[in-house]
């Protein structure tokens, strides 16, 4: 059964860090193309980075880059979020999500339970 | 970026109904195109990938179809079980963007 368990949510100044854990279990962590996807209260998805599990490329949404870094560890089956330079409006849900392939081109189809992420003074 | 736009933002239908929503891309996308399935408190759910094919484990009163800029899902016969918001997902490219999404009720 393929588990996906967030972890290093929690509440952070602005222009604070905070680095998010996703550990994963019940498949080939290696294989597949890893992304967080957020959700602010009440808002729709956003795809948020995704790091290939062909060639650890890693891909950005605009309103993150070069403030966030996605990694992966795939020794320990765990996926990371490092966030720098934290901004009221990345207040949201980070969810951790397994792509159907390794490549970066591939529909999600696992997701975790997400974690809160709270920017505010 | 390719922008992806769905519609309606909102409906209500009885049991039974069939219920169409839609998604359209800026660009082509050909088939690179998912519909999620997202229950209130919930956690997103894949329905439907590469426009058409439907999830494991998926009732088959859900169906998608399309190519290219113009995609649907349908619900062939509403079931209350069905409420939620659907989110399409176009992945031919980053950004991977996500419609604005669709909220179902009951009538």
């Amino acid at each position: 059964e393929v588990q996906l368990l967030e972890s290093g949510g929690g509440l952070v100044q602005p222009g604070g860090s905070l680095r998010l854990s996703c550990a994963a279990s019940g498949f080939s962590f290696s294989s597949y193309a890893m992304s967080w996807v957020r959700q602010a209260p009440g808002k729709g998805l956003e795809w948020v980075s995704t790091i290939s599990g062909t060639d650890d490329s890693t891909y950005y949404a605009d309103s993150v880059k070069d403030r966030f870094t996605i990694s992966r560890d795939n020794s320990k089956t765990t996926l990371f979020l490092q966030m720098n330079s934290l901004r009221a409006e990345d207040t949201a849900v980070y969810f951790c999500a397994k792509s159907r392939s390794g490549g970066q081109a591939a529909a999600v189809n696992y997701w975790g339970q997400g974690t809160l992420v709270t920017v505010s003074s | 970026d390719i922008q992806m736009t769905q519609s309606p933002s909102s409906l209500s239908a009885s049991v039974g109904d069939r219920v169409t929503i839609t998604c359209r891309a800026s660009q082509g996308i050909s088939n690179y195109l998912a519909w999620y399935q997202q229950k209130p408190g919930k956690v997103p759910k894949l329905l439907i990938y590469a426009a058409s094919t439907l999830q494991s484990g998926v009732p088959s009163r859900f169906s998608g179809s399309g190519s290219g800029t113009d995609f649907t899902l349908t619900i062939s016969s509403l079931q209350p079980e069905d409420v939620a918001t659907y989110f399409c997902q176009r992945y031919n490219s980053v950004p991977l963007t996500f419609g604005g999404g669709t909220k179902v009720e009951i009538k």
